[in-house]
């Protein structure tokens, strides 16, 4: 079956360290996103991507980036964690079809503690 | 620029009592989609329904049901005869019509925190 899988699902890490995060979908989604979920914001968005070699800054990039080298895989990287960068992550993806909705999928998540 | 409000940021209640659950959206777009998520204590994202801004019709799925109202611009959710199984984080969000068919991002309300005692 199609998923979306993300890896770690939990890190641990130090303030100044760069840390990445994986994300895979097996749908051959041409869009994927990248959100952080903080209590008392929600979900927000960080990075999407409409294709490969394609990325876009969303509402919160700052400190963030994401590149996109294969349909499959949308790595979201911390370049110098921060501690207000402990959230949870969700990536997701979704379908291109034109004239339809395209669902987003939504990934398990990924809990990222930076102390 | 597109919002979400969830003024409710935690309701309680007792098992079998009815619960709403409120959002009020915000947006310039004439088509738009609305959402509802459930996110249980596992932290997974369900999704509930998927509302497009044409379709006004209150819907009802078992023990849940929407309300969907552009003149408030609102789309509450309902839940009849709770459980405690629907103890949970409910997030509404609202996604604007791109005319490709992609890239339709979404924007999240900042949730509300069932707990159904039993």
């Amino acid at each position: 079956d199609a998923e979306i899988t993300q890896s770690p699902r939990h890190k641990i890490t130090e303030t100044g360290r760069q840390v990445t995060l994986a994300c895979h979908q097996t749908w051959n989604h041409n869009n994927m996103f990248w959100y952080r979920q903080d209590l008392g914001h929600g979900l927000r968005l960080i990075h999407y991507s409409y294709g490969v070699q394609d990325t876009n800054k969303g509402e919160v990039s700052d400190g963030y980036s994401v590149s996109r080298s294969n349909t499959e895989d949308l790595p979201l990287t911390l370049e110098s964690a921060a501690s207000s960068q402990t959230s949870v992550y969700f990536c997701a993806s979704s379908e291109s079809l034109q004239g339809a909705y395209n669902e987003q999928f939504f990934g398990p998540g990924t809990r990222l503690t930076v102390l | 620029a597109q919002k979400v409000t969830q003024a409710q940021t935690e309701i309680s209640v007792v098992e079998k009592e009815d619960v709403t659950l409120d959002c009020v959206y915000e947006t310039r777009d004439t088509t738009y989609y609305l959402f509802w998520y459930k996110q249980p204590p596992s932290g997974e994202l369900v999704f509930l329904i998927r509302r497009n801004s044409f379709d006004e019709q209150n819907e009802i799925s078992g023990r849940y049901s929407w309300n969907f109202q552009k003149s408030t611009s609102s789309f509450n959710f309902t839940i009849t005869a709770s459980q405690v199984v629907d103890s949970a984080v409910y997030f509404c969000a609202l996604s604007r019509d791109h005319p490709s068919g992609s890239a339709r991002q979404l924007t999240f309300g900042s949730g509300t925190q069932l707990t159904v005692l039993p």
